[in-house]
């Protein structure tokens, strides 16, 4: 069981914009820490594409984007594409001195 | 360019040992710490352990405490995972990651391709 909570799979239609939510604790993100998220396509390693909540490093298009609120944290794809279909993985630090994960999100482009 | 390249892994027995290599390019390798992150196959990432920059500071998920030992080795620029006292559910595509500083709490900027380990008799 991971240690942030995120849902299992989220889908949507082309041009739509989907959210997937990560939830943690008072530990991890309730405490302040940063949330950072990945994306890792089918047979790759994962993609860093957004740091410190909500900042996307060069080269991640401006349709993802990132959120931050109490102990939770989102990232919004707009404008979905059928390449964004992939497992997002939120990340943060808990105060426990370790890097803590989310079980990840499997978004289908319907 | 940063890259970061794993080796040294494949099939052990379990109780078995195994050392992973990272050899890592394109940055300062003593300013950065460096994790590995793993994935059993079908699952999830969990978080393994991170070196400090300076090598001074390790940590560890608790599931591998006592049984897996991080380092590195500035003259080579090569980041290591020595494992012990493998078991099954220690089989999973490790990656090498480098942090986007030198804080646990930074995220991970760039990740190898993945080694995988299979622990299985």
């Amino acid at each position: 069981q991971s240690v942030l909570t995120q849902p299992p799979s989220v889908s949507g239609a082309p041009g739509q914009r989907v959210t997937i939510s990560c939830t943690g604790s008072s530990s991890n993100i309730g405490a302040g820490y940063d949330v950072h998220w990945y994306q890792q396509l089918p047979g790759t390693a994962p993609k860093f594409i957004i740091s410190g909540n909500t900042n996307r490093p060069s080269g991640v298009r401006d349709r993802f984007s990132g959120s931050k609120s109490g102990t939770s944290a989102t990232l919004a794809i707009s404008g979905l594409q059928a390449e964004d279909e992939a497992d997002y993985y939120c990340q943060s630090y808990d105060s426990s001195l370790r890097k803590v994960f989310g079980g990840g999100t499997k978004l289908t482009v319907l | 360019e940063v890259q970061l390249l794993e080796s040294g892994g494949g099939l052990v027995q379990p109780g078995g040992s195994l050392r992973l290599s990272c050899a890592a390019s394109g940055f300062t390798f003593n300013s950065y710490a460096l994790s590995w992150v793993r994935q059993a196959p079908g699952k999830g990432l969990e978080w393994v352990s991170t070196i400090s920059g300076s090598g001074v500071s390790t940590y560890y998920a608790d599931s591998v405490k006592g049984r897996f030992t991080v380092s590195g080795d500035n003259s080579r620029n090569t980041l290591y995972l020595e494992m012990n006292s493998l078991r099954v559910e220690d089989t999973a595509v490790y990656y090498c990651a480098k942090d986007g500083g030198d804080l646990l709490t930074g995220p991970l900027e760039y990740w190898g391709q993945g080694a995988l380990v299979t622990v299985s008799s």
